[in-house]
């Protein structure tokens, strides 16, 4: 079947560095995406992982291993404007994202 | 900015009634997906449009229906409005022609409230 797992919240600390796990299980595995969401507003898009390794784009960086199935969001360098959902998503063989819950993050001072 | 329009922002209905919501992909977009999102739940895919035909379908009721038009813009009609219809609804477009998982770009939302 097609499953994607994350935690469905986490809390850290301003200015420090967090982890957000997302294991999936996809047909026809097609990259692994993470979407920022801020409540009542649309997904924005952070990063896209189809080969193994870290992707790194300022404070945000993701890792893929494929054989795992397993990624991670890293975000260093913590501000209170990071308060929000990230989404993990897997892309399958036609195209469809297969979506987690989400993780709220919840960032104090 | 997407570069993604979705219309209304916000709509205000009755029970029972039908609605529907418009969505612009980017420029040369070719793919529209609809998604729910209920308050504090995770995104719900409806449908998928691909340069005007259907190319797979969500959990989406029998009560809703979808198309996309030759300029490639996409509607959402809802009929037989219930409570529990109350959401977001966004309209994501990709490019579609790479042949490989290209990023989604949302729209705005449009906020649905059934009272």
């Amino acid at each position: 079947g097609q499953n994607i797992d994350q935690p469905t919240e986490m809390t850290a600390t301003e200015g420090a560095i967090v982890q957000i796990n997302c294991t999936y299980q996809t047909s026809g595995f097609n990259g692994l995406f993470w979407y920022q969401q801020h409540a009542g507003e649309a997904p924005t898009f952070l990063s896209y992982n189809v080969l193994d390794g870290l992707e790194e784009k300022g404070r945000f960086s993701s890792f893929l291993s494929r054989s795992k199935g397993y990624s991670y969001l890293l975000l260093k360098e913590l501000q209170m404007k990071d308060s929000a959902s990230y989404l993990c998503a897997s892309g399958d063989s036609n195209y469809q994202l297969i979506w987690g819950a989400g993780t709220k993050l919840i960032i104090k001072p | 900015d997407s570069g993604v329009t979705q219309t209304p922002k916000h709509l205000i209905t009755a029970t029972g009634q039908r609605v529907t919501l418009r969505c612009s992909p980017r420029s040369g977009d070719l793919s529209v997906y609809w998604y729910q999102q209920s308050l504090d739940q995770g995104l719900q895919f409806l449908i998928h449009y691909y340069n005007g035909e259907e190319r797979a379908k969500g959990n989406i009721l029998e009560r809703f229906s979808a198309q996309q038009f030759p300029d490639l813009h996409s509607e959402l009609n809802l009929s037989s409005l219930e409570l529990g219809d109350s959401a977001l609804y966004f309209c994501a477009s990709r490019d579609g022609t790479s042949g490989r998982a290209d990023t989604q770009y949302f729209g705005p939302g449009t906020r649905l409230t059934v009272l």
